[in-house]
């Protein structure tokens, strides 16, 4: 079946500076990749749609600047978390789908910790 | 706007006993229905889905979904719990088939304990 890998599974990292976070669908082309956060014991919010080759279209009340996101190829997309601060400490999320029907695929989630 | 409830934050069925898992959903178009599995630490797997046809839906592991348009519901079910079903269950909504072309809404979640 289709496969989602996230990359990595857990990070630590000092505050103010910057995590990249990446999302791969492993045997399948994703054209819409989506990242999501999400709290302790809660559901899951979604951040941004991340499309192949254009820029990322954010929620609202999420900051563009400091989530950066790119989806260079159909393989590939990247969120990055600039000058991080506790407060960003969360359970990061992507999914992706191909075309048609599919259900999205989720990867396995990164655990981001901010000291 | 869509969004999904899930009612029970917490449900403990004993092990064998049948399971079930509520969800109900409010959208202005037809729904399209999803439930995902969550394990500690992970991401969500998905169990089932609802587009069309027959209100019965069977997924993996088996589970099934009945959906409801008269109720605005979709209650995940399971003849007969394992413990190894003891996760996070999330309810999430589309107005897109196409899961690619639709953001999906999710439920907040319950958690489903299967005791020995």
């Amino acid at each position: 079946g289709a496969v989602v890998s996230q990359h990595p599974s857990w990070v630590i990292c000092k505050s103010g500076t910057s995590v990249k976070i990446e999302c791969r669908s492993l045997d399948f082309q994703a054209t819409t990749m989506f990242w999501y956060r999400q709290f302790p014991k809660q559901s899951l919010m979604l951040m941004a749609t991340s499309n192949e080759g254009s820029k990322a279209t954010y929620e609202q009340g999420v900051e563009k600047d400091k989530f950066l996101i790119n989806h260079a190829s159909l393989t590939l997309s990247t969120l990055t978390v600039t000058s991080a601060h506790p407060e960003d400490s969360s359970f990061y999320i992507c999914s992706a789908s191909g075309q048609g029907h599919s259900p999205l695929h989720f990867g396995n989630g990164t655990r981001l910790t901010v000291t | 706007a869509q969004s999904v409830a899930q009612p029970e934050d917490q449900v403990n069925v004993a092990e064998g006993n049948p399971l079930t898992v509520k969800c109900t959903y409010s959208v202005s178009g037809n729904p399209y229905l999803f439930w995902y599995v969550q394990y500690p630490n992970r991401g969500l797997q998905f169990l089932l889905k609802y587009i069309t046809g027959d209100n019965l839906v069977k997924g993996s592991y088996g589970f099934e979904a009945e959906f409801n348009k008269s109720q605005t519901s979709f209650h995940l079910k399971k003849p007969s719990a394992l413990v190894s079903d003891s996760a996070l269950y999330f309810c999430a909504v589309s107005l897109s088939p196409a899961s690619n072309t639709g953001k999906l809404i999710f439920g907040q979640g319950t958690t489903l304990q299967v005791k020995p």
